[in-house]
């Protein structure tokens, strides 16, 4: 069983950039999430997608950062403008819960260094 | 508010030993319970789910659940040196939406 894809790998850019993630969760999956971690902390939430639609948002900075998982697939998270405190490790995640299976299984990560 | 905690550590043991690692969680509710292994610049890997009271082994790992006393710990028997890592407790909130709630994690360096 293929695992999650997330790419790019690593990207460096200049504050007040954009820059776009991309995400392809375990085949079947419907429950997708966005993590970001900075060094040292567990893993914040940052947007759960059930298929296409939204179940939880509350802590995406609505003003910079967005999200979408059109066919209830892939995903892409994006940030515009990129401030400093964006650097870190974003993660995407994916689990089968309305299947019966608890476990969520994350993706490579994409590191983000805002300069 | 539902809350993980992990001491943070860092937890030394030499190779061979029993490595334990803690975790208590705020929230009465939440049913399972899972730990992520992480490397250093890797992301984190599932080792172990529990979802019952009492203890779960797979291989040289071992986790225990203790609902009542809000607990869950995960133990390795004849630690390696490449068990070296940060250990991530998680727990699962079915009742507001299939979110995960993640600790801080408990570095951990098994010495040869």
């Amino acid at each position: 069983e293929a695992g999650v894809a997330q790419s790019p790998r690593y990207k460096i850019i200049e504050k007040r950039q954009s820059v776009a993630f991309w995400c392809n969760p375990i085949s079947g999956h419907a429950t997708l999430y966005w993590y970001q971690q900075i060094l040292g902390q567990g893993p914040k939430l940052l947007i759960q997608f059930q298929n296409n639609g939204v179940v939880d948002d509350s802590q995406l900075p609505k003003d910079r950062f967005s999200a979408e998982r059109l066919k209830g697939v892939d995903s892409t998270l994006k940030i515009q403008p990129a401030k400093l405190e964006d650097s870190a490790v974003y993660l995407c995640a994916s689990a089968d819960i309305a299947g019966g299976r608890n476990e969520q299984f994350f993706g490579p990560g994409t590191r983000l260094t805002v300069l | 508010q539902k809350e993980v905690e992990q001491n943070s550590g860092p937890l030394s043991v030499p190779e061979g030993a029993i490595a334990s690692l803690n975790c208590t969680y705020s929230d009465r509710v939440s049913q399972s319970f899972f730990w992520y292994r992480q490397y250093s610049g890797k992301s984190p890997e599932l080792i172990m789910s529990i979802y019952s009271n009492g203890d779960k082994e797979d291989g040289r790992f071992t986790a225990q659940l203790n609902k009542a006393s809000q607990y869950v710990s995960l133990l390795i028997r004849d630690s390696q040196p490449s068990d070296s890592a940060t250990y991530l407790c998680a727990s699962l909130d079915r009742a507001t939406g299939n979110q995960f709630y993640f600790g801080t994690g408990t570095s951990l360096t098994v010495i040869p």
